[in-house]
């Protein structure tokens, strides 16, 4: 079965620089989430989308912003990298709000 | 807000033995309690959704069960394997846009 894709799988970026990830949905999920797990510590819910429109916005600093296409996939992208940014990112999806939720298999951010 | 916790951080067991997580959660108003596995630097792995309306759910060796009235689930383990070893983390979904706010985790090891 289709799982959700995500890429890159790993980023290195210096400080004070931007990176963007990308997500790739679950074919026919409409909804889309982002989550920071920063190490040792549990998942924090970003921001999410519902058939391309913002639905919630959590701890996600005004440096990031991210935005979800016609074709359902969303991109993270994230300005002014600092060294507290380096963390797991996670992408989710689901089929509507409120289902089940399929995580993709992270991309591993390092500022350095 | 809602506030998930998990007891205990840390569980070590005999290869065999039956065993409980345990999840509480500070609001009662839960749209669903999702459980997942995660293996060291690994993505997550949906193991059991509950939604609101459900009392419990099954798969395999794994049953886990929801109590919105004492804000606690459970997740039961039957049989525990050495594969069973893992970071186990419950998530509430306590909004109408499915964000989910996750506990801290239990470490699982299921020694031969």
């Amino acid at each position: 079965a289709a799982g959700v894709i995500q890429s890159p799988r790993h980023l290195i970026k210096e400080k004070r620089e931007t990176a963007t990830l990308k997500c790739y949905p679950i074919p026919r999920h409409d909804t889309v989430y982002w989550y920071q797990q920063g190490p040792g510590q549990d998942p924090q819910f970003l921001i999410s989308f519902y058939e391309k429109m913002q639905s919630d916005k959590g701890s996600i600093p005004d440096r990031f912003s991210a935005q979800q296409f016609s074709d359902y996939h969303s991109e993270l992208n994230m300005s002014s990298l600092e060294l507290g940014d380096s963390a797991l990112y996670f992408c989710a999806s689901s089929a509507q709000r409120n289902n089940e939720q399929f995580f993709g298999p992270g991309t591993r951010l390092t500022v350095l | 807000k809602q506030e998930v916790t998990q007891i205990p951080a840390a569980l070590s067991v005999p290869e065999g033995e039956n065993l409980v997580l345990n999840c509480s959660f500070t609001d009662s108003a839960i749209y669903n309690l999702q459980w997942f596995r995660q293996d060291p630097g690994k993505g997550l792995t949906s193991l059991l959704l509950i939604q609101s309306s459900q009392r419990e759910q099954t798969s395999g060796r794994l049953n886990a069960s929801l109590d919105k009235s004492s804000g606690r689930s459970t997740l039961y383990i039957a049989a525990s394997q050495p594969g069973d070893s893992a970071t186990y983390l419950c998530a509430g979904g306590s909004s109408n846009t499915g964000k989910l706010i996750f506990g801290q985790g239990t470490t699982l090891q299921v020694k031969p």
